[in-house]
Order: C-alpha cells, then structure tokens, then sequence
C-alpha cells in the first residue's frame, strides 16, 4: 500500500501570495497516478487537479500541480480568502488508494 | 451525475444501517462509484469502489468484512451498509463519481452511533 505523506500539516499566508503544498508518496506514483482535492469548512471535497497536472473542470488556472514519481506539488497561486481549506493529495495506481493526511490552509 | 445521500442517522452498536447515494442527470451505469470516510475532525480514508454496470467491486482490505457495497441500477443508486455497527463507525461517508480520481462528490451522510 502506497503511504502518502503531505507537508506542511498546516500553512497560514496572506491573500495575493503564493502556496506550495507538498504530497510525497512511500514508493512511485506510476504514470503520475496522483490527484488533490479542496475541502472547504462543512462541505464535501472537490476535485482540483487528476494525472499530477490536468486541472479538473471549472478549477481556476491559479491551482496547478507538478511533480512526478514518489514528490508531487499543488501550487496556488495569488491566494484568495476563499481558498481557505484542507488539500488532500489522492494516489490511483492500485486498490486500495489512500489520501494523504491533509495540509490545512489558513488565510491571514 | 449529481449525487444526492441519504439523511444523517442515528443508530446504536449492533444495529444495521443501510446508506444510500442516488445519481441523477447522467448515465449512473457508466460510472464507478467509491465510498470514503471522514471520522469526525480526521482527513479522508478510501473505502471502495463499485460499478453500477456489473456490481464489480473493489474493497480496502480495512473495511473489507465489515461494510457491504452494492448498486441497484433501476433506481441510480448505490448503496453502503453495515451488518453490526460500532461505535467506531461514527463518521461522515461520501459517495463519489469516478474509478481513479473522484469526480464529484455526494453532500455526506452523518452517522453516529452510540448508546
């Protein structure tokens, strides 16, 4: 099983600067197997980014993701005070795929 | 696909329950659904996956046994439920669109359970 391991736990920036959150995987991440997702306070995750850097429909081009084999990086770029949330990166290379623990963004 | 889940429940240990996750405004068939639980104020952890087209599934070994996935295609829905609970079951479970990434997401099911 594929351990997932995100850093920081936690980052506090202010709006208009930019975020750089970090998945790194136990073994390789076959193919850039690898997607994040944005859970707001109270809601449902959603979709931000699948195959390492194709951004899902309707996610705003300041989200990007980079990165190949076992580091992986979500960047956002000019923080907004709605970005406000936990990121989740996600492997899907073979059952069972796990979540990373989750860096939680705070908004200055 | 839309995915609308059932109500929050309230239940005791050794009771079963029985979840619901409804597709509308798509091909429910044409899609995998995956199960993931989020144990209050913890991240994420992925449970399975099932095809409404032929019911083939996929468990994480740490559910396998305890939960059971299942779809009934004639009413878009799919299904996730429990025998025996515990009180370690009490968690938010959402449904999810999608084999590999989760494309979009249910609203959650609330499930506690105590004594």
């Amino acid at each position: 099983e594929i351990v997932l391991t995100q850093s920081p736990g936690t980052l506090s920036l202010s709006p208009g600067e930019r975020a750089t959150l970090s998945c790194r995987a136990s073994q390789t991440v076959s193919s850039n197997y690898l997607a994040w997702y944005q859970q707001k306070p109270g809601q449902a995750p959603r979709l931000l980014i699948y195959g390492a850097s194709s951004r899902a429909t309707g996610i705003p081009d300041r989200f990007s993701g980079s990165g190949s084999g076992t580091d992986f990086t979500l960047t956002i770029s000019r923080l907004e005070p709605e970005d406000l949330a936990v990121y989740y990166c996600q492997h899907y290379v073979s059952t069972p795929y796990t979540f990373g623990q989750g860096t939680k963004l705070e908004i200055k | 696909v839309q995915l609308l889940q059932s109500g929050a429940e309230v239940k005791k240990p050794g009771e079963s329950l029985k979840i619901s996750c409804e597709g509308s405004g798509g091909s429910f068939s044409d899609y995998w659904i995956g199960w993931v639980r989020q144990m209050p104020g913890k991240g994420l952890e992925w449970m399975g996956i099932i095809y409404p087209g032929d019911s083939d599934t996929k468990y994480n070994p740490s559910f396998q046994g305890h939960v059971t996935m299942s779809v009934d295609k004639s009413i878009n829905t799919a299904f996730l439920q429990w025998s025996s609970l515990k009180a370690s079951d009490t968690a938010m479970y959402y449904c999810a669109r999608g084999w590999q990434w989760l494309i979009n997401w249910g609203q959650g099911t609330l499930v506690t359970v105590s004594s």
